[in-house]
């Protein structure tokens, strides 16, 4: 069973578009993220949620809307995409918060395409 | 300055051979390190924690110096296996609790 699951892996899509990437975990975490990793590699966070509340809130275009219907899900939807958007997003979740240096279980990534 | 600064890398190194990354955070109030490792087109995954007295698990050995902001990691004994990118990864306590991830060292391990 994979521990941290999400859908779609690939995205191809033109600009201006609203897409969305759904994230599941079944580890039974409280904490959850998502990441992106641009073309030169970085790995950076984009949004914490722990038990459904917002807790990280990074410098991101408010044009990403993050949503947790519960704690097992946390799902990303990115409205009127732009070329800079392409990047791998990986969720992730982890039973501590990284707060208190809790392990990240991440996700395969969803690899995004903004012709 | 970038805050976890990592060996550009790639390295390429034979089996068998030892190799060591280096790491470097700006941020003194840095509480708790990591190792991950990701391969080609993959999730990263944590490969050890790093512990104040240095800790060892098989072949690989981390080490962390606070005075320096400097962390690393040996590898003994390299397999083919080893091929993957190391991300230093530093954590701030107190703070959102944001893990700062490096640009990361690849690694490619030959024959």
């Amino acid at each position: 069973d994979t521990a941290v699951s999400q859908t779609p892996k690939y995205l191809v899509t033109q600009m201006g578009n609203d897409k969305s990437i759904k994230c599941e975990q079944n580890l039974g975490h409280d904490t959850m993220y998502w990441y992106k990793q641009d073309s030169k590699k970085f790995l950076k966070i984009m949004f914490s949620y722990n038990n459904k509340e917002l807790i990280i809130n990074e410098t991101v275009p408010n044009r990403f809307s993050p949503k947790s219907p519960d704690k097992a899900h946390l799902n990303l939807h990115i409205n009127s995409l732009e070329l800079g958007d392409s990047a791998v997003y990986f969720c992730a979740s982890s039973l501590l918060g990284t707060r208190l240096g809790g392990e990240l279980f991440f996700g395969e990534g969803s690899r995004l395409t903004v012709l | 300055r970038k805050e976890v600064e990592q060996d550009p890398g790639p390295f390429n190194v034979p089996e068998g051979a030892t190799v060591a990354f280096n790491c470097t955070y700006s941020n003194s109030a840095s509480q708790s390190f990591f190792w991950y490792r990701q391969d080609c087109r993959k999730e990263p995954k944590l490969l050890m924690s790093v512990y104040s007295s240095g800790n060892e698990d098989g072949r690989f050995t981390a080490q962390l110096n606070r005075a320096s902001q400097y962390i690393s990691l040996l590898i003994r004994d390299s397999k083919l296996s080893d091929s993957a990118t190391y991300l230093c990864v530093v954590n701030l306590w107190g703070s959102q609790g944001n893990l700062i991830f490096g640009k990361g060292t690849k690694l490619s391990v030959k024959p």
